[in-house]
Protein backbone atom coordinates (compact mmCIF):
# COMPACT_ATOMS: atom_id res chain seq x y z
CA UNK A 1 0.00 0.00 0.00
CA UNK A 2 1.06 3.38 -0.89
CA UNK A 3 2.55 5.88 2.21
CA UNK A 4 2.32 9.66 2.38
CA UNK A 5 5.26 12.06 3.41
CA UNK A 6 4.43 15.64 4.93
CA UNK A 7 6.15 18.13 6.56
CA UNK A 8 5.66 17.99 10.05
CA UNK A 9 4.66 21.50 10.52
CA UNK A 10 3.75 24.83 8.92
CA UNK A 11 3.08 28.37 9.46
CA UNK A 12 0.64 30.44 8.02
CA UNK A 13 -0.70 34.33 8.27
CA UNK A 14 -4.23 34.78 8.86
CA UNK A 15 -5.63 35.64 5.15
CA UNK A 16 -2.33 34.10 3.52
CA UNK A 17 -3.30 30.68 1.45
CA UNK A 18 -1.81 28.20 3.15
CA UNK A 19 0.03 25.11 1.06
CA UNK A 20 0.35 22.04 2.77
CA UNK A 21 2.52 19.79 0.21
CA UNK A 22 2.40 15.85 0.14
CA UNK A 23 4.40 13.14 -1.33
CA UNK A 24 3.04 9.87 -2.50
CA UNK A 25 5.43 8.71 -4.91
CA UNK A 26 4.59 5.18 -4.91
CA UNK A 27 0.76 5.53 -5.15
CA UNK A 28 -1.00 3.18 -8.16
CA UNK A 29 -2.58 4.47 -11.14
CA UNK A 30 -5.91 3.51 -9.29
CA UNK A 31 -5.89 5.28 -6.08
CA UNK A 32 -6.88 8.19 -4.79
CA UNK A 33 -5.37 10.88 -2.71
CA UNK A 34 -7.54 11.90 0.28
CA UNK A 35 -7.16 14.89 2.89
CA UNK A 36 -8.98 15.41 6.11
CA UNK A 37 -7.91 17.45 8.95
CA UNK A 38 -7.87 17.15 13.30
CA UNK A 39 -8.90 19.88 15.35
CA UNK A 40 -8.29 19.96 18.64
CA UNK A 41 -8.26 15.94 18.89
CA UNK A 42 -12.27 16.15 17.45
CA UNK A 43 -12.82 13.34 15.16
CA UNK A 44 -11.39 13.98 11.25
CA UNK A 45 -13.22 16.03 8.82
CA UNK A 46 -13.55 15.31 5.28
CA UNK A 47 -11.52 17.96 2.95
CA UNK A 48 -11.21 16.65 -0.09
CA UNK A 49 -10.23 14.33 -2.70
CA UNK A 50 -8.76 13.53 -6.31
CA UNK A 51 -7.27 11.47 -8.68
CA UNK A 52 -5.14 12.67 -11.40
CA UNK A 53 -6.92 16.06 -12.27
CA UNK A 54 -6.91 19.20 -10.23
CA UNK A 55 -10.01 19.79 -7.13
CA UNK A 56 -11.61 22.62 -5.92
CA UNK A 57 -14.58 22.33 -3.55
CA UNK A 58 -15.97 25.23 -0.71
CA UNK A 59 -13.12 24.06 1.82
CA UNK A 60 -9.83 24.41 -0.73
CA UNK A 61 -8.28 23.04 -3.67
CA UNK A 62 -6.08 19.86 -4.43
CA UNK A 63 -3.15 20.35 -7.16
CA UNK A 64 -2.18 17.06 -8.34
CA UNK A 65 1.19 16.53 -9.98
CA UNK A 66 1.24 15.21 -13.77
CA UNK A 67 2.83 11.76 -12.31
CA UNK A 68 0.74 11.74 -9.60
CA UNK A 69 3.81 11.42 -7.14
CA UNK A 70 3.05 14.47 -5.16
CA UNK A 71 -0.22 16.89 -4.22
CA UNK A 72 -0.84 20.09 -2.77
CA UNK A 73 -3.96 21.31 -0.41
CA UNK A 74 -4.73 24.74 -0.71
CA UNK A 75 -6.32 26.77 1.86
CA UNK A 76 -6.96 30.03 -0.10
CA UNK A 77 -7.69 32.67 2.74
CA UNK A 78 -6.63 31.42 5.98
CA UNK A 79 -8.46 31.67 9.15
CA UNK A 80 -7.51 31.19 12.78
CA UNK A 81 -10.18 28.38 12.81
CA UNK A 82 -8.45 26.54 10.04
CA UNK A 83 -5.28 25.26 12.53
CA UNK A 84 -5.50 21.43 13.01
CA UNK A 85 -3.28 18.81 11.86
CA UNK A 86 -3.83 18.00 7.88
CA UNK A 87 -3.73 14.78 6.79
CA UNK A 88 -2.80 13.32 3.28
CA UNK A 89 -3.55 9.77 2.63
CA UNK A 90 -4.10 7.04 0.66
CA UNK A 91 -6.38 3.75 1.38
CA UNK A 92 -5.53 0.87 2.58
CA UNK A 93 -7.10 -2.00 -0.32
CA UNK A 94 -6.49 -4.88 1.95
CA UNK A 95 -7.96 -3.73 5.28
CA UNK A 96 -11.62 -2.70 4.20
CA UNK A 97 -9.94 0.56 2.16
CA UNK A 98 -9.38 1.72 5.57
CA UNK A 99 -7.98 5.48 5.61
CA UNK A 100 -4.30 4.91 6.40
CA UNK A 101 -3.13 8.04 8.51
CA UNK A 102 0.26 9.04 9.00
CA UNK A 103 1.58 11.85 11.74
CA UNK A 104 -0.05 14.64 9.30
CA UNK A 105 0.91 18.52 9.18
CA UNK A 106 0.31 20.31 11.87
CA UNK A 107 -0.84 23.88 10.64
CA UNK A 108 -0.80 26.94 12.58
CA UNK A 109 -2.46 29.91 11.58
CA UNK A 110 -1.38 33.39 12.79
CA UNK A 111 -3.54 36.70 13.55
CA UNK B 1 -28.36 14.94 12.74
CA UNK B 2 -27.36 11.81 11.14
CA UNK B 3 -23.99 10.49 11.85
CA UNK B 4 -22.02 8.29 14.54
CA UNK B 5 -22.57 8.01 17.99
CA UNK B 6 -19.50 7.16 20.12
CA UNK B 7 -20.14 6.28 23.92
CA UNK B 8 -19.16 6.65 26.17
CA UNK B 9 -17.48 9.97 25.71
CA UNK B 10 -14.67 9.29 28.43
CA UNK B 11 -13.48 6.24 30.73
CA UNK B 12 -11.74 5.46 33.24
CA UNK B 13 -11.16 1.72 33.47
CA UNK B 14 -9.02 -0.26 36.21
CA UNK B 15 -6.18 -1.98 34.44
CA UNK B 16 -7.20 -5.89 34.14
CA UNK B 17 -11.14 -4.76 33.80
CA UNK B 18 -12.76 -5.59 30.66
CA UNK B 19 -15.01 -2.68 28.78
CA UNK B 20 -16.81 -2.29 25.32
CA UNK B 21 -17.06 1.04 23.47
CA UNK B 22 -20.29 1.29 22.04
CA UNK B 23 -20.39 2.95 18.15
CA UNK B 24 -24.26 3.61 16.45
CA UNK B 25 -24.38 4.96 12.55
CA UNK B 26 -27.71 5.94 11.28
CA UNK B 27 -26.39 5.89 7.70
CA UNK B 28 -26.92 2.63 6.53
CA UNK B 29 -23.32 2.64 5.98
CA UNK B 30 -21.80 -0.84 5.29
CA UNK B 31 -18.29 -0.21 6.53
CA UNK B 32 -17.35 0.52 10.02
CA UNK B 33 -13.81 0.80 11.54
CA UNK B 34 -11.82 1.64 14.37
CA UNK B 35 -9.00 3.75 14.82
CA UNK B 36 -6.88 4.75 17.92
CA UNK B 37 -4.50 7.63 18.34
CA UNK B 38 -2.03 8.25 20.89
CA UNK B 39 -0.96 11.53 21.89
CA UNK B 40 0.61 13.47 18.83
CA UNK B 41 0.51 10.69 16.80
CA UNK B 42 -2.21 9.74 13.74
CA UNK B 43 -5.13 7.57 13.75
CA UNK B 44 -3.89 3.34 13.61
CA UNK B 45 -6.79 0.86 12.24
CA UNK B 46 -7.67 -1.54 14.88
CA UNK B 47 -10.24 -3.34 13.34
CA UNK B 48 -12.81 -3.01 10.08
CA UNK B 49 -16.02 -4.33 8.63
CA UNK B 50 -16.94 -3.54 5.05
CA UNK B 51 -20.30 -5.74 6.00
CA UNK B 52 -22.86 -6.71 8.63
CA UNK B 53 -21.00 -10.62 9.69
CA UNK B 54 -17.90 -10.08 8.63
CA UNK B 55 -14.90 -8.57 10.83
CA UNK B 56 -10.79 -8.58 10.02
CA UNK B 57 -7.59 -6.80 11.77
CA UNK B 58 -6.32 -3.94 10.96
CA UNK B 59 -2.64 -2.49 12.28
CA UNK B 60 -3.02 -2.83 15.89
CA UNK B 61 -5.49 -5.71 16.72
CA UNK B 62 -4.18 -7.32 19.97
CA UNK B 63 -5.97 -7.10 22.77
CA UNK B 64 -9.33 -5.38 21.17
CA UNK B 65 -11.84 -7.95 19.12
CA UNK B 66 -14.92 -6.81 17.51
CA UNK B 67 -18.74 -7.88 16.44
CA UNK B 68 -20.88 -6.65 13.59
CA UNK B 69 -24.00 -8.33 14.54
CA UNK B 70 -26.17 -5.48 12.20
CA UNK B 71 -25.11 -2.42 10.06
CA UNK B 72 -25.58 -0.08 12.78
CA UNK B 73 -24.02 -1.10 15.35
CA UNK B 74 -19.93 -1.99 15.58
CA UNK B 75 -18.95 -2.46 19.25
CA UNK B 76 -14.95 -2.61 20.53
CA UNK B 77 -14.29 -4.62 23.26
CA UNK B 78 -11.30 -4.57 25.61
CA UNK B 79 -11.22 -7.99 27.45
CA UNK B 80 -8.62 -7.27 29.90
CA UNK B 81 -7.07 -3.88 29.46
CA UNK B 82 -3.62 -2.42 29.79
CA UNK B 83 -2.20 0.51 30.52
CA UNK B 84 -0.50 1.14 27.23
CA UNK B 85 -4.16 0.96 25.88
CA UNK B 86 -4.68 4.31 26.95
CA UNK B 87 -5.78 6.40 24.12
CA UNK B 88 -8.45 8.12 22.13
CA UNK B 89 -10.56 5.67 20.33
CA UNK B 90 -12.26 6.63 16.99
CA UNK B 91 -15.29 5.02 15.29
CA UNK B 92 -15.74 5.94 11.48
CA UNK B 93 -17.90 4.51 8.66
CA UNK B 94 -18.10 4.14 4.62
CA UNK B 95 -20.76 3.58 2.19
CA UNK B 96 -19.03 1.92 0.08
CA UNK B 97 -15.78 1.78 1.02
CA UNK B 98 -14.57 0.39 -3.11
CA UNK B 99 -15.70 3.03 -4.28
CA UNK B 100 -13.92 6.06 -4.80
CA UNK B 101 -15.98 8.87 -4.47
CA UNK B 102 -17.80 7.95 -1.06
CA UNK B 103 -16.31 9.60 2.06
CA UNK B 104 -15.74 9.03 5.40
CA UNK B 105 -17.99 9.82 8.72
CA UNK B 106 -16.16 9.65 12.06
CA UNK B 107 -17.48 9.81 15.59
CA UNK B 108 -16.13 12.47 18.22
CA UNK B 109 -13.86 9.88 20.21
CA UNK B 110 -14.06 8.12 23.69
CA UNK B 111 -11.03 8.88 25.75
CA UNK B 112 -10.32 5.85 27.81
CA UNK B 113 -7.48 5.68 30.61
CA UNK B 114 -6.52 2.48 31.76
CA UNK B 115 -4.63 3.14 35.38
Amino acid sequence: DAKTTQPTSMDCAEGRAANLPCNHSTISGNEYVYWYRQIHSQGPQYIIHGLKNNETNEMASLIITEDRKSSTLILPHATLRDTAVYYCIVRVRNSGYALNFGKGTSLLVTP
Amino acid sequence: TAGITQAPTSQILAAGRSMTLRCTQDMRHNAMYWYRQDLGLGLRLIHYSNTAGTTGKGEVPDGYSVSRANTDDFPLTLASAVPSQTSVYFCASSERPGTPNYGYTFGSGTRLTVV
